[in-house]
Parts: C-alpha cells; sequence; structure tokens
C-alpha cells in the first residue's frame, strides 16, 4: 500500500524566507503525487501535482515541487514565503482510485 | 462552473439524533469522495463511489455511518445514531475518471455532536 509521511506538523517561516515542506513517500509502483493546501474554514485545493515526465513541478502562487525517485521524496518549496501562505498543506499519493493524505504540515508566516 | 456543494456547513446536533450531510458533485465527474478530517487523525477517507457505484468502504468507522449516491448529481453520508466522538469537518470531494487523481473539493460540513 502506498504512504506518505510529511516531517514536521508545524513550520514557521519569516516573510520572505525560503519554504520548505518535507514530503516523502512508500510506493511500490511509480507514484501519482500530490500537494493541496487548505486554509482556515475552507476545503482543499490542488497547488500542483507529479504524474509523469518533468520531475520539477511548478504549481499556483510560486510553489514547485521536486519528485526524486532516490531519494522517495516530494517536497514542497517556495523561494519567497508571503503572509498570504499561512495554512496547512498537505502531500498525497495516489492508490488505485483514491488518495493517501499525509497528516499536513501547518505553516505559518512571520511579518 | 459551480464547485462541489455542500450542506450544512455547520450542524450541532445532541448525542444520538441522526445526520445527514449531503453533497453535490461536480457536474460530469464520475468519482465522488467522502472525507472526514480531525486533529487527532488528519484526513481519511472513508468511502468512496464510481459511476454511483460504491467502491470502497473500508473507512467507514461503524455501522452508524452510511452513504449513498442515489444519482450522478447527489450523495448523502448518514450518521444514526450520533456520538461526540462523530464530531469532525466532513469533506466530499470528486474526480473525472482519476487519471490525473486530482480531486475538487467542497468547503465541508462542521459536525458538533454534543
Amino acid at each position: 500500500a502506498q504512504s506518505v509521511t510529511q516531517l514536521g506538523s508545524h513550520v514557521s517561516v519569516s516573510e520572505g524566507a525560503l519554504v520548505l515542506l518535507r514530503c516523502n513517500y512508500s510506493s511500490s509502483v511509480p507514484p501519482y503525487l500530490f500537494w493541496y493546501v487548505q486554509y482556515p474554514n475552507q476545503g482543499l485545493q490542488l497547488l500542483l501535482k507529479y504524474t509523469t515526465g518533468a520531475t520539477l513541478v511548478k504549481g499556483i502562487n510560486g510553489f514547485e515541487a521536486e519528485f526524486k525517485k532516490s531519494e522517495t521524496s516530494f517536497h514542497l518549496t517556495k523561494p519567497s514565503a508571503h503572509m498570504s501562505d499561512a495554512a496547512e498543506y498537505f502531500c498525497a499519493v495516489r492508490q488505485g482510485g483514491k488518495l493517501i493524505f499525509g497528516q499536513g504540515t501547518e505553516l505559518s508566516v512571520k511579518p | 462552473d459551480a464547485g462541489v456543494i455542500q450542506s450544512p456547513r455547520h450542524e450541532v446536533t445532541e448525542m444520538g439524533q441522526e445526520v445527514t450531510l449531503r453533497c453535490k458533485p461536480i457536474s460530469g465527474h464520475d468519482y465522488l469522495f467522502w472525507y472526514r478530517q480531525t486533529m487527532m487523525r488528519g484526513l481519511e477517507l472513508l468511502i468512496y463511489f464510481n459511476n454511483n457505484v460504491p467502491i470502497d468502504d473500508s473507512g467507514m468507522p461503524e455501522d452508524r455511518f452510511s452513504a449513498k449516491m442515489p444519482n450522478a448529481s447527489f450523495s448523502t453520508l448518514k450518521i444514526q445514531p450520533s456520538e461526540p466522538r462523530d464530531s469532525a469537518v466532513y469533506f466530499c470531494a470528486s474526480s473525472f475518471r482519476t487519471n490525473t487523481g486530482e480531486l475538487f473539493f467542497g468547503e465541508g460540513s462542521r459536525l458538533t455532536v454534543l
């Protein structure tokens, strides 16, 4: 069975600093990987996804993630944090017809 | 196009009462998912449907929970009787064929059982 592990339930950065949210996956087949964002009192929105092809994936709001098979990782990055990036971020892996989500990482951005 | 629509957005009820949560997926989507989100357990998949047929209900916690999808534009999640430990945010999501696996989520139904 596929699974994802997000390292760090809470990450705090200063505005303008690099954002790095970590995700490692476990999969017996080539994975489809996703990052979703959840703003307070809202549902989840897709940030970006990796299916096949280029391992560096660009998403919305300046976020990107790199699929590294050798490290079984799919870390999310953004060069410069903005206050509006404060939210909870979920990594997910596709298993059959469903998505399996990690536990989530809450990102705080300090002025 | 309208997104996934859930109702009610908030529900407060007393233990033992029946709760019905409703979902209208995006038109044309053939997969529908029910997730539950709590602080302790994160996001849990309860059940999902393909073309109105339940495919995997292994995440349904117990017999008090039931879900139906009578047609392509409507699904319900029912809890009877409800218990305080059922308090959570329940999300409905839909997708098309899961070729890429992208799910579109509703805004959720926040359930509080007193």
